[in-house]
């Protein structure tokens, strides 16, 4: 079973502070990792992208790959109560379809 | 941009009826995909397809059936709708790269009575 974990929260944290949403996965096989961002009632939406170890930057978010560890992070900086939504963490291993987890739920509060 | 679009954004459908889902994408994507989602269950994958009139089983097939017999639009099919397939619905496409990056419709949110 090709597993991708998260834990559901919520995490909740004051605005301006940072997020760190992680997700661990059980498919050593496993090459692309994916956070995507849903708001309730809407579809998610790809966020960020990383396919090497190490760590991806993109505005206030910044994407950690730790292939040894089997471990994705998702680090969101000045978080916003707009950032509050749930958060979903997907891998591939080359093959067609994505891996996802069940989410974790963001709460930022004012 | 990316464009993924779906016939119906709410449906409501009675037990036995047939239901038919349909997805549009403009990306020239090569795989399409689609998902149900349901409280404390996730995503969870129906069928996929990886070019015109292919198609591959996902993690729950049973009572559901696809078509792709254009690049750009993948159906899905609820032979006889049941109250269990009551859910949201959402198609997603992708190019057939290393990349493997999904994006999704708005999403079908279906209610079978």
């Amino acid at each position: 079973q090709k597993e991708v974990e998260q834990n559901s929260g919520p995490l909740s944290v004051p605005e301006g502070a940072i997020a760190s949403l992680n997700c661990t996965y059980s498919d050593r096989g496993s090459q692309s990792f994916f956070w995507y961002r849903q708001y309730s009632g809407k579809s998610p939406e790809l966020i960020m992208s990383i396919y090497s170890n190490g760590d991806k930057e993109d505005g206030r978010f910044t994407a950690q790959l730790n292939k040894a560890s089997q471990y994705v992070s998702l680090l969101i900086r000045d978080s916003q109560p707009s950032d509050s939504a749930t958060y979903l963490c997907a891998g591939s291993n080359s093959g067609y379809a994505l891996n996802f987890g069940k989410g974790t739920s963001l709460l930022v509060t004012p | 941009d990316v464009k993924v679009t779906q016939s119906s954004r709410y449906l409501v459908k009675r037990t036995g009826e047939k239901v038919f889902l349909e997805c549009v994408q403009d990306m020239d994507h090569e795989n399409m995909f689609w998902y149900r989602q349901d409280p404390g269950l996730g995503l969870r994958l129906i069928y996929f397809s990886y070019d015109v009139k292919m198609k591959e089983k996902g993690d729950i097939p049973e009572g559901y059936s696809v078509s792709r017999e254009k690049k750009e639009r993948f159906s899905l099919i609820l032979e006889s709708a049941s109250t269990n397939q009551t859910s949201m619905y959402l198609c997603a496409s992708s190019l057939a790269s290393l990349s493997y990056e999904q994006y999704f419709g708005p999403g079908t949110r279906l209610t079978v009575t």
